[in-house]
């Protein structure tokens, strides 16, 4: 069974360039998540998605960051403009409505210059 | 607010023997416990979980303790090995599929 998959793994930008990233959750798994991940900090949760809906996105910088899963599978996450803060590895996850288990992907590494 | 607190950033241990990984919650309704496992360049890994009913879960060489009263987890990991050299993420959650808050990680490395 394919894991989660996460496209790029590596982009590097200029400050206020815009960025994406790509997810695609195992096949099944109808809760999508996005994680931020600092250097030396632990994964947090920018927006979780029950299939196409946002259920808990109030960690999300709105003004900069959106998100989307328009047909409840795979997933968008876009920053625009980037700042050089944004520098991190983002994490998609997914998981089965009614576990705690959460599938991570290898993460996109973003550094904005 | 640091709601999941791992106040060791790296631990260091001899091979055969035991590593104590602990963690310290602050929100009282967390009721769901997980460890992950993250190697460089992978995404963390699920290593066990514990349910806020159990005080210990075991599974082969992994065995998570809570104590609730403290607000206090650990993980246990006997005999250790060198493949076992990875950081550690203690994550807590209120019900069972929901948002999980991490800790800071702890690097464990086993030293041949």
């Amino acid at each position: 069974e394919a894991g989660v998959v996460q496209s790029p793994r590596y982009k590097i930008i200029e400050k206020k360039q815009p960025v994406a990233f790509w997810c695609n959750p195992i096949s099944g798994h109808n809760t999508l998540y996005w994680y931020r991940q600092n250097l030396g900090q632990g994964p947090e949760l920018l927006i979780r998605y029950e299939n196409e809906e946002a259920v808990d996105d109030s960690q999300l910088p709105k003004d900069r960051f959106s998100a989307e899963r328009l047909k409840g599978v795979d997933s968008t996450l876009k920053i625009q403009p980037a700042e050089l803060g944004d520098s991190a590895v983002y994490l998609c996850a997914s998981s089965l409505s009614n576990t705690g288990e959460l599938f991570f992907g290898e993460g996109s590494r973003l550094t904005v210059l | 607010d640091q709601q999941v607190k791992q106040n060791s950033p790296s631990l260091s241990v001899q091979e055969g023997r035991i590593s104590i990984l602990n963690c310290d919650y602050t929100n009282s309704m967390f009721d769901y416990f997980l460890w992950y496992k993250k190697y460089p360049a992978e995404g963390p890994t699920f290593l066990i979980s514990i349910s806020s009913i159990k005080d210990k879960n075991e599974d082969g060489r992994f065995t998570v303790f809570l104590n609730k009263s403290a607000k206090h987890l650990s993980l246990h990991i006997v005999p250790s090995q060198p493949g076992d050299s990875a950081v550690y993420f203690c994550a807590a959650g209120e019900t069972s599929g929901s948002r999980l808050t991490f800790g800071e990680g702890t690097q464990l490395t086993v030293n041949p």
